[in-house]
């Protein structure tokens, strides 16, 4: 079975400052997706970022980018420029591509999040 | 774009009542998901439905039942409620096998 690990159960940075949020898994399979959700006090839960396993090119959205190392099996988020509105909790997933539906008919697998402060 | 919508937003029951959560999505989604989130735990799958007509047990199924009531709907219900069951609980939706999980803004559900 699949696993999603956040080593990291609260982090801070100070406002404009960039940070680091980590995030292993442990699979098997050669083909998934990765994600970053954010989960802000209203509790959405918003999607950040997304990965394809089978894209050696990180990811980048805006001020969000990813750290993709899959023969480690780590997927890094790293925020840029961080703003106030950044804090939040981010949770990373995983989803297996495997099949028509999804090797788990498309299911999320969560770590258990990072809760991100950001300091004026 | 109403996208994911969960009704109602928070709910307090007594030990043994029963409640039905509902979801509806209005992106032409196949796949639809309940999760609860607990302090701590993250999210944690409960039932999901691949297409209309079809469900299937997730992690944590024990004590809840899904019906898929058409492409839009799936509601999740609670027979008897336990204090166990204190919990946010999130509906999500994707495309079949492709594409994000859309949630809706979840249900504070409080079981004295």
């Amino acid at each position: 079975a699949q696993t999603v690990t956040q080593s990291q159960p609260e982090m801070s940075v100070q406002e404009a400052e960039t940070v680091t949020l980590s995030c292993t898994y442990d699979t098997s399979e050669s083909d998934y997706y990765l994600f970053w959700y954010k989960q802000p006090p209203s509790r959405q839960m918003i999607l950040v970022i997304r990965q394809e396993a089978y894209k050696q090119q990180n990811a980048t959205e805006n001020r969000f980018s990813v750290n993709f190392q899959k023969a480690a099996k780590s997927f890094s988020l790293k925020i840029s420029d961080s703003q106030l509105g950044d804090a939040a909790m981010y949770f990373c997933a995983y989803r297996s591509a495997s099949g028509i539906y999804g090797g788990s008919q498309g299911n999320l697998i969560f770590g258990k999040g990072t809760k991100l402060s950001v300091k004026p | 774009n109403a996208g994911v919508t969960q009704t109602p937003k928070f709910q307090v029951l007594k030990t043994g009542q029963s409640m039905t959560l509902q979801c509806a999505q209005d992106m032409n989604h196949n796949s639809m998901y309940w999760y609860r989130q607990d302090p701590g735990m993250g999210l944690r799958l409960i039932y999901y439905s691949a297409s209309e007509g079809t469900t299937d047990k997730g992690e944590v199924p024990n004590g809840y039942n899904v019906s898929r009531l058409n492409k839009r709907e799936f509601s999740l219900r609670l027979e008897s409620a336990a204090p166990s069951q204190t919990s946010v609980y999130f509906c999500a939706s994707s495309i079949q096998g492709i594409g994000p999980q859309h949630f809706g803004d979840g249900t504070r559900l409080s079981i004295l």
